[in-house]
């Protein structure tokens, strides 16, 4: 079945960058997400990037992904204190959210 | 404004006593979700339901029932908890439309069984 995985936690200083990855086993995956989730709450969707594309840009988010690696990252520039929260990648190969398959999510922490 | 909203969003109980997680959405999504939060085991799904009186299992459904009779209801019932189902869960929901993907959660329901 379908595997997706992440480290489970990054500390990075405000003001740098963080780049946060996932590694996917199904290469049939069609549609990746980021998903965030701040303390308290639910996941909210941050991004998403269909297999075709090799990056996506939004603000101070880029998204990279290595189709080949199975490989997928997202970049946070000048990263601030509100930016502290758990971010989850999943993949789909339908697209659907039915089909969705999450990672164990990375804890990022930003540090004074 | 458009959410999904549980609760309790905290509960205490002890084993075997049947409790009901309730959900409501206000988007008129076809779809909704129950998936259950571990630590280092990341969204694991519980059960889903593609439309009214529609619904399977998801990668855990062991102990748990749903039943969505409404298209705006879908209620996670636990017959007879264990401590092994202590968790925060989430419901979801989404238009069940191939690009979307996006889910929308609820604020999450943490779950002890004592």
């Amino acid at each position: 079945g379908e595997d997706v995985e992440q480290s489970l936690f990054l500390s990075v200083r405000e003001g740098d960058s963080s780049v946060i990855n996932c590694t996917y086993t199904d290469s049939s995956s069609t549609y990746l997400y980021w998903y965030k989730q701040e303390p308290g709450a639910g996941l909210q969707l941050l991004t998403y990037i269909f297999s075709n594309m090799d990056m996506k840009q939004d603000q101070r988010l880029t998204v990279l992904l290595n189709k080949k690696d199975k490989h997928l990252s997202l970049r946070i520039a000048d990263t601030q204190t509100g930016d502290s929260a758990i971010y989850f990648c999943a993949e789909s190969y339908t697209g659907t959210a039915s089909k969705l398959t999450f990672g164990t999510g990375t804890r990022l922490q930003v540090t004074l | 404004e458009a959410q999904v909203t549980q609760n309790p969003r905290y509960l205490i109980t002890v084993t075997g006593k049947k409790l009901t997680v309730t959900c409501s959405q206000n988007m008129n999504h076809e779809y909704m979700s129950w998936y259950r939060q571990d630590p280092g085991l990341g969204l694991r799904q519980i059960y889903y339901s593609m439309n009214v009186e529609v619904t399977d299992k998801g990668d855990v459904p062991e102990g748990y029932k749903v039943s969505r009779k409404e298209k705006r209801n879908f209620p996670l019932i636990l017959e007879s908890p264990s401590p092994n189902q202590t968790s925060l869960y989430f419901c979801a929901s989404s238009l069940y439309r191939a690009g979307t993907g996006e889910l929308f959660f609820g604020e999450g329901s943490r779950l002890t069984v004592l």
